[in-house]
């Protein structure tokens, strides 16, 4: 079964500029959530979404949004990026059923410039 | 709210050497989840063991083992017997119950960065 593909898998992108990362779960996993990784601040909680819908967000700006299709796939937008915004962003996909553990893809390293 | 704390920042050891990272939490609810989960340098996630809050007997896994104790909060993972292999940010994290009963959202630890040398 293949794994959480996220691509791309790097990004360099200049400070106003808007970027969108995608993320494919495991086949059968309904539940995608978002994590922004930082050096600083650590592993912190984007949003998630299931059957399209989005259930949970974070404390994060309006900058970040999301969205998921109907065949589970998910995408993020950061608009008018920052330099603070660089990042590993890290998709995850889950079951949904019983606190099944997340499988996470290998992440976007997204740089401001 | 809720908050994971993993004191050690990072640890070195030298291989066969046994070695702990410590996982303590704090969280109002009765019924939650933790995690332990290791990251290489390839910057996937691996998941590693969940533990609800309900059961507090130890696990084991080869060379891995895990201490639950409810009474000082803490979720311990030893690694026996380390091997290079085992280099590697180890995250320790917990789940908020959540509408529905899903574990959409960990908060996580800020890890452990564990160096084994050879």
């Amino acid at each position: 079964k293949a794994g959480v593909t996220q691509t791309p898998r790097y990004l360099i992108k200049t400070r106003g500029q808007q970027v969108t990362l995608s993320c494919s779960p495991i086949s059968g996993h309904r539940s995608v959530s978002w994590y922004q990784q930082t050096p600083g601040q650590g592993l912190q909680f984007l949003f998630e979404y299931f059957s399209e819908t989005q259930r949970n967000k974070g404390n994060f700006p309006g900058r970040f949004s999301g969205r998921q299709f109907s065949n589970s796939r998910s995408e993020m937008n950061v608009s008018t990026l920052e330099l603070g915004d660089s990042a590993l962003y890290l998709c995850a996909s889950s079951t949904d059923r019983g606190h099944s553990p997340l499988h996470f893809g290998n992440g976007t390293r997204l740089t401001v410039t | 709210a809720q908050k994971v704390t993993q004191a050690q920042t990072e640890i070195s050891v030298v291989e066969k050497e046994d070695v702990t990272l410590d996982c303590v939490y704090e969280t109002r609810d009765t019924t939650y989840y933790l995690f332990w989960y290791k990251q290489p340098p390839s910057g996937e996630l691996v998941f590693l063991i969940r533990r609800n809050s309900f059961d507090e007997q130890n696990e084991i896994s080869g060379r891995y083992s895990w201490n639950f104790q409810k009474s000082t909060s803490s979720f311990n993972f030893t690694i026996t017997a380390s091997q290079v292999v085992d280099s590697a940010v180890y995250f320790c994290a917990l789940s908020e119950e959540g509408g529905g009963g899903s574990n959409y959202k960990l908060t996580f630890g800020k890890g452990t960065l564990l160096t084994v040398n050879p």
